[in-house]
C-alpha cells in the first residue's frame, strides 16, 4: 500500500512563481525523501530529511517536515521550465532499507 | 562512470512469452530493487535484495521472478502469469545503511508492452 500521499496531483505554475507540493504519510517515519522524475526517466534523489529534523535546505529547495501531523511539503522557489517534472516523496517506514512512494505531483512550469 | 543501467530501453512480449529485463550496478551498493510503475501512478514494488543470493518479495511480486547471483547484477523475469505486465520498470541501488540512509540511485527504465 503507499504511505505516501501528494497534494496536489498536478500543478500548473509560471516561470519565476513558486510551487509548493504537500505529503502526507500514515505511520513514523526514520526520514523523508524527495524524488524528481522527467517524462519516461527514472527518479532522481533530491532530498532528504530526516525525523529529527524539521527544515532543510539545498538550493532553490526547502523542505519541512512536520511528524505530529505526519506531513511534509516540497517548495520550489523561482521555478524555471526545467523544473517541469514529477515530483514524489518517499517514506522509510522502519523497514531498514525499503521505500514506501507517493502517487506524486506532476508540476508544470510555463516559460 | 558509476551507474545503474537498464536494458532494454524498450521492449515488447508477446502474450505468454517469459522475458527477463536487465540491471546492472558498478556503484558497489549492496541492496537492489525493483520497482513497476503504471501511467500517472507511483512506484510500487517488487522484489528486493539486501546482499548477494538473498532476496525478498515486495508488494507486487505474483508473476515476476528475480535472482541476485552477483553484487552488481539483479535481473527481472516477466513470466506469463503476470496478467497485466505493460508497465515501467525501474531498478533502484543503495548503499549499506550510512549517513544517507536508505537513498535510493535508480536506472533510467525499461518499458515493457505487451502485444
Amino acid at each position: 500500500s503507499q504511505q505516501g500521499e501528494e497534494d496536489p496531483q498536478a500543478l500548473s505554475i509560471q516561470e519565476g512563481e513558486n510551487a509548493t507540493m504537500n505529503c502526507s504519510y500514515k505511520t513514523s517515519i526514520n526520514n523523508l525523501q524527495w524524488y524528481r522524475q522527467n517524462s519516461g526517466r527514472g527518479l532522481v534523489h533530491l532530498i532528504l530529511i530526516r525525523s529529527n529534523e524539521r527544515e532543510k535546505h539545498s538550493g532553490r529547495l526547502r523542505v519541512t517536515l512536520d511528524t505530529s501531523k505526519k506531513s511534509s511539503s516540497l517548495l520550489i522557489t523561482a521555478s524555471r521550465a526545467a523544473d517541469t517534472a514529477s515530483y514524489f516523496c518517499a517514506t522509510d517506514n522502519n523497514q531498514g532499507g525499503k521505500l514506501i512512494f507517493g502517487q506524486g505531483t506532476e508540476l508544470s512550469v510555463k516559460p | 562512470d558509476g551507474g545503474i543501467t537498464q536494458s532494454p530501453k524498450y521492449l515488447f512480449r508477446k502474450e505468454g512469452q517469459n522475458v527477463t529485463l536487465s540491471c546492472e550496478q558498478n556503484l558497489n551498493h549492496d541492496a537492489m530493487y525493483w520497482y513497476r510503475q503504471d501511467p500517472g501512478q507511483g512506484l510500487r514494488l517488487i522484489y528486493y535484495s539486501q546482499i548477494v543470493n538473498d532476496f525478498q518479495k515486495g508488494d507486487i511480486a505474483e508473476g515476476y521472478s528475480v535472482s541476485r547471483e552477483k553484487k552488481e547484477s539483479f535481473p527481472l523475469t516477466v513470466t506469463s502469469a503476470q496478467k497485466n505486465p505493460t508497465a515501467f520498470y525501474l531498478c533502484a541501488s543503495s548503499p549499506p545503511p550510512s549517513g544517507k540512509w536508505d537513498t535510493q540511485y535508480f536506472g533510467p527504465g525499461t518499458r515493457l508492452t505487451v502485444l
